[in-house]
């Protein structure tokens, strides 16, 4: 069945660094993919999202490349501040699992100043 | 426009006893779409309602349900709790269900003692 495997982390940087949080998919079908953040005790927030190979999903900085050659779908960012302190969800839907969202486990992010 | 509205945000409960959660979409959503939280098994898809019908649904014993009205709001009850119920609750909602993006609420955080 599908599948999501994200580094769990957790992951700390210092402000303004360069963030790569990995992601690689196994999926029988066609997904979208998606990046969730959640922010301490809010649930998620969509952050951005692609549904074909070779789409590139942006949004507040951050973003994420549908590599369908390498099954993965790597959220990065430029420069990070301390708001982006949260949890980072990848997940994946698609027509085999009625559109259900697949989720990672998710990788804990802590931006010190 | 309001988000996804869930009530209440806390509950405890007993082994054993039954509870019931509420989920108000946003507005003109008709998918409404649980999932459970936990630390150890992540986020799980438990089931999903479009337009008062079950769509889909996870891989969770019977003592989970769910029901979705006519004004497209849900609920899920759990019988018979047990300890492993404790969890976050998280209730999302779309437009059609599908790929559409899901719009989270903030979660019931459910402790069963």
């Amino acid at each position: 069945g599908d599948s999501v495997t994200q580094m769990e982390g957790p992951v700390t940087l210092s402000e303004e660094a360069f963030l790569t949080i990995n992601c690689t998919y196994t999926a029988t079908g066609y997904p979208s993919l998606f990046w969730y953040v959640q922010y301490p005790g809010e649930g998620l927030q969509l952050l951005l999202k692609a549904t074909k190979a070779d789409d590139k999903g942006s949004n507040k900085g951050f973003e994420a490349t549908y590599r369908k050659e390498t099954t993965s779908f790597h959220l990065e960012k430029g420069s990070v501040q301390v708001s982006d302190s949260a949890v980072y969800f990848c997940a994946l839907s698609d027509l085999d699992s009625g559109y259900a969202l697949n989720f990672g486990k998710g990788t804990s992010l802590l931006v010190t100043p | 426009k309001a988000g996804v509205t869930q009530t209440p945000r806390y509950l405890i409960k007993t082994r054993g006893q039954q509870v019931t959660l509420s989920c108000s979409p946003i507005s003109g959503h008709r998918s409404v779409s649980w999932y459970q939280q936990t630390p150890g098994q992540g986020l799980q898809f438990l089931f999903e309602y479009f337009s008062e019908t079950q769509r889909n649904k996870g891989n969770f014993p019977g003592r989970f349900s769910g029901r979705q009205f006519s004004n497209s709001r849900s609920e899920m009850n759990v019988s018979t709790l047990e300890l492993g119920d404790s969890a976050l609750y998280l209730c999302a909602s779309s437009q059609g269900g599908g790929a559409s993006p899901l719009h989270f609420g903030n979660g019931t955080r459910l402790t069963v003692t």
